[in-house]
């Protein structure tokens, strides 16, 4: 089976930009999740979805959106970027009834 | 809040020990831990679930435990290999929810 697939691989952006991710989970995986991970503060939650919907928001700002399709691909969205948005942006994906997540290797972007 | 405290210093060992990494969490107990492996450049990648109820978990060389009274987890690997080299990461859960807090993570340096 095909692991999770995240493009961009990599990201140049500048500030006030917007910009969108794409996530594709393992076949069959009907939760996709988002973190963002900086060295400072590690991963943080972004946002959960499950069946096109989501179930769950971290706390981020509202420029932080997503989104999920019948497929089960997901995107999401940051608007105006800011410096402080360069990280590793990961998406995970889960099966129904398990708690484990499989991610995927990342879109790392940045914002000059 | 919920959070995870991870040793962010570097944990430097020989060939052949045993590597034992420390997580604690603040706050009431979480329905399970989790422990991910990270490489440089890559998600993190699933390892061992261990709930609330259970006082310890094996799988291969790996081992984790769940004290409630401490609020720790325990996270060792026997008979360490250079290639075990990586940073660990620990989570924490509640059912039904994708939303993990993760710590920091502790790098593991194995030396030949």
């Amino acid at each position: 089976k095909a692991g999770v697939t995240q493009t961009p691989r990599y990201l140049i952006k500048t500030r006030g930009q917007q910009v969108t991710l794409s996530c594709s989970p393992i076949s069959g995986h009907r939760s996709v999740s988002w973190y963002q991970q900086t060295p400072g503060q590690g991963l943080q939650f972004l946002f959960e979805y499950f069946s096109e919907t989501q179930r769950n928001k971290g706390n981020f700002p509202g420029r932080f959106s997503g989104r999920q399709f019948s497929n089960s691909r997901s995107e999401m969205n940051v608007s105006t970027l800011e410096l402080g948005d360069s990280a590793l942006y990961l998406c995970a994906s889960s099966p129904s009834s398990s708690e484990k997540l499989f991610f995927g290797s990342g879109t790392q972007l940045s914002v000059l | 809040s919920q959070k995870i405290e991870q040793n962010s210093e570097a944990l430097n060992i020989q060939e052949g020990k045993t590597a034992t990494l420390t997580c604690n969490y603040t706050n009431y107990s979480p329905a399970y831990l989790q422990w991910y492996r990270q490489d440089p450049g890559r998600g993190p990648v699933f390892l061992l679930l261990i709930r609330e109820n259970e006082k310890e978990k094996r799988k291969e060389r790996l081992k984790v435990t769940f004290d409630t009274t401490l609020k720790q987890s325990l996270f060792h690997i026997t008979a360490s290999q250079p290639a075990d080299s990586a940073t660990y990461l620990c989570a924490r859960g509640n059912t039904g929810f994708q939303k993990l807090v993760f710590g920091t993570g502790t790098r593991l340096l194995v030396s030949p």
